[in-house]
This record gives C-alpha cells, structure tokens and sequence, in this order.
C-alpha cells in the first residue's frame, strides 16, 4: 500500500531563516509527487511537482525540493523564509495509471515569526 | 485561478439529515475529486469521477455518495448526516489524462453536524 508521512506536524522558524520540510513516501512502483501550500481559509496550492527527470525541482515562491528515490524522500526547502509563508504545507503522492488519484501527507503548519 | 466553485461554503445541520456539496467547475476538466480535510489526517480521498456518469470510491468513501450528470458538476451526498462528517470537504479537478496531472482545489465547504 502507498503511504505518505510529514514528519513533522508543526515548524516554528524565525524570519529569514532556512527551512526544510521533510516528506517521506513507500511505494513499490514508479511514483510522481507534489507539493502543496493552504493558506489559512483557502483551497490547497500547487508548489512544485516532480514528474521525472532531474531530481530538484524548484516551484513557486522560491521553493525548492528533491527527489531521493533510494531514501524514497521528497524533502522541500526554502533558504530564506518570509512571514507570508506562514501556512500549512501538503505533500501528495501519486501512481500511474490510478487515474490521477492522490495520498496526501498529514500535513506540516509552518509558523514564520519575526 | 482554476474555475471551481464549491456550494455552500458553509454548513450547519443535525445528525440524521441528508445533505448534498456542490462543486462546479469552468474548465471542463474531465477528472473530479471529492476529499475531506481533518487535523493529522491532511487530505483523503471520498469518491472521484473520471467523467459524466463514471464515479468510482477512494479510500473513505462510507456514508457518502456521488453524482456526476454534466462535466461541471459534481455532487457529494451524505444521505445520513453524523458528527464523524463534521470536516472541511474539497473538490479538485484535473485535466483529461488524469495521469501525473495536478490537481486544482476549490475553496472547500466547511460543514458541521451537530
């Protein structure tokens, strides 16, 4: 069975500091995933995807994340966070030929404080 | 932005009532995606369509059922409302292949069953 785990529920971090938000999938098959962002009172927003081909992907709002199939991680990064940041943070995992059927991580709040 | 509309946005009913989530979409997009959002559970999978009249389940699909009678519109139904379906529900959509696309979220409906 697929499964995703955020490994951490809640990131509190300083202005202009570096954060990683960690992602951890299982599958035994080729798999594609995603990063999203929810601001507080909104529908879910693309970050980044990674498809296939080279391994860092870069997205939107100066993020960041990598692929590691043997460590089976997808790991996203920013080097300088901004108090517009703050939101909660979803990685998705998808298989192909599911009919694009997603499994979401629990989900990460990221808290910028100044 | 993606055209997807979500009706109500908000909703209060008692256990024990029917009650039927809207989402309509402009971008006729053939998939479309029902989830529910709890805290430490991120995002998990209703029911989904992969086109008019085709509806299959996702991974807690009990208590609910779907309908799907023009590319815009997809209807969640809860045809006994219980407080364990108290949550915030999301409908995506994805373009025509499904396969590694990205989903685009409305802006959810947050339901309450007291």
């Amino acid at each position: 069975a697929q499964s995703v785990t955020q490994l951490d529920s809640q990131v509190p971090v300083f202005e202009e500091a570096p954060v990683e938000l960690r992602c951890n999938y299982s599958s035994s098959v080729s798999v594609y995933l995603f990063w999203y962002v929810q601001y507080p009172n909104q529908g879910l927003q693309l970050l980044l995807k990674y498809l296939s081909g080279s391994t860092l992907v870069k997205g939107i709002n100066g993020f960041e994340a990598e692929f590691n199939k043997s460590q089976t991680s997808f790991h996203l990064r920013k080097p300088s966070v901004h108090i517009s940041d703050t939101a909660e943070y979803f990685c998705a995992v998808g298989r192909y030929n599911q009919g694009g059927k997603l499994i979401f991580g629990q989900g990460t709040e990221l808290s910028v404080k100044p | 932005d993606a055209g997807i509309t979500q009706s109500p946005r908000h909703k209060v009913t008692e256990t024990g009532t029917p009650v039927t989530l809207r989402c309509h979409q402009t971008e006729n997009h053939r998939y479309m995606y029902w989830y529910r959002q709890d805290p430490g559970h991120g995002l998990r999978l209703i029911h989904y369509s992969y086109g008019v009249k085709d509806t299959d389940k996702g991974e807690v699909s009990d208590g609910y059922s779907v309908s799907r009678s023009k590319t815009e519109d997809f209807l969640l139904t809860l045809e006994s409302a219980t407080s364990s379906q108290t949550s915030v529900y999301f409908c995506a959509i994805s373009e025509s292949s499904g396969n590694h696309n990205e989903q685009f979220f409305g802006p959810g409906t947050r339901l309450t069953v007291l």
